[in-house]
């Protein structure tokens, strides 16, 4: 059954750090990787990745892509009190084209 | 604002009723996708939807049906509700059939549907 996994469940940081959040994954035909932003209600997409080794940037935010260990990580420097959200890792497992998501994980940045 | 807009936006009703939930897409999507994220369990994938015509299934009851209609807005039927059913309702919308072909989804901001 494909699945994808994020740790930490839960985070809590203060206003200046840099946090990484991590997303694993097992799908049948992987095609992409996709992060999400939940604040309140709507999702709001970040990044797809596509392939292994390549950083995708905005701003503060950046995520890479490992295809051979099956994993992505989001990282976010100089945390500021808007960057508190959920943060959804979602993976397009191929057959059916539709995202199958981990359960989130939910980032608390304190003044 | 994504552009998608789904009513109501909250919902309470008793056990074994029935409701619909609406949801537009933006313009332009021919796809629409329903989500159920509840606290245990995160986003799970219900049912697409490409320009009228039922594309993927995933974890979707017997209880629930949903439909597009020509105008290209959808609606998802839950029937014979249980506690359990309480949840929020995402629907989603992009241009393309399969979401490889833009990564993106418009997500509305969801129904809230409590069950007593």
């Amino acid at each position: 059954e494909d699945k994808v996994v994020q740790s930490p469940l839960s985070l809590v940081v203060h206003e200046g750090d840099t946090v990484t959040l991590n997303c694993s994954y097992e799908v049948t035909n992987f095609r992409s990787l996709l992060w999400y932003k939940q604040e309140k209600k709507a999702p709001t997409f970040l990044f797809m990745l596509t392939s292994s080794g390549i950083e995708k940037k905005s701003g503060r935010l950046s995520s890479i892509l490992d295809k051979k260990e099956l994993f992505s990580i989001l990282n976010i420097t100089a945390t500021q009190t808007g960057d508190s959200a959920v943060y959804l890792c979602a993976v397009d497992g191929g057959s059916q084209g539709n995202l199958i998501f981990g359960k989130g994980t939910k980032l608390s940045v304190k003044p | 604002d994504s552009g998608v807009t789904q009513t109501p936006k909250h919902l309470i009703t008793a056990t074994g009723q029935r409701v619909t939930l609406r949801c537009s897409p933006r313009s332009g999507d021919l796809s629409v996708y329903w989500y159920q994220q509840s606290l245990d369990q995160g986003l799970q994938f219900l049912i697409q939807y490409y320009n009228g015509e039922e594309r993927a299934k995933g974890n979707i009851l017997e209880r629930f049906s949903a439909q597009q209609f020509p105008d290209l807005h959808s609606e998802l039927n839950l029937s014979s509700l249980e506690l359990g059913d309480s949840a929020l309702y995402f629907c989603a919308s992009s241009v393309y059939h399969r979401t490889r072909d833009t990564g993106e989804l418009f997500f509305g901001e969801g129904s809230r549907l409590t069950v007593l």
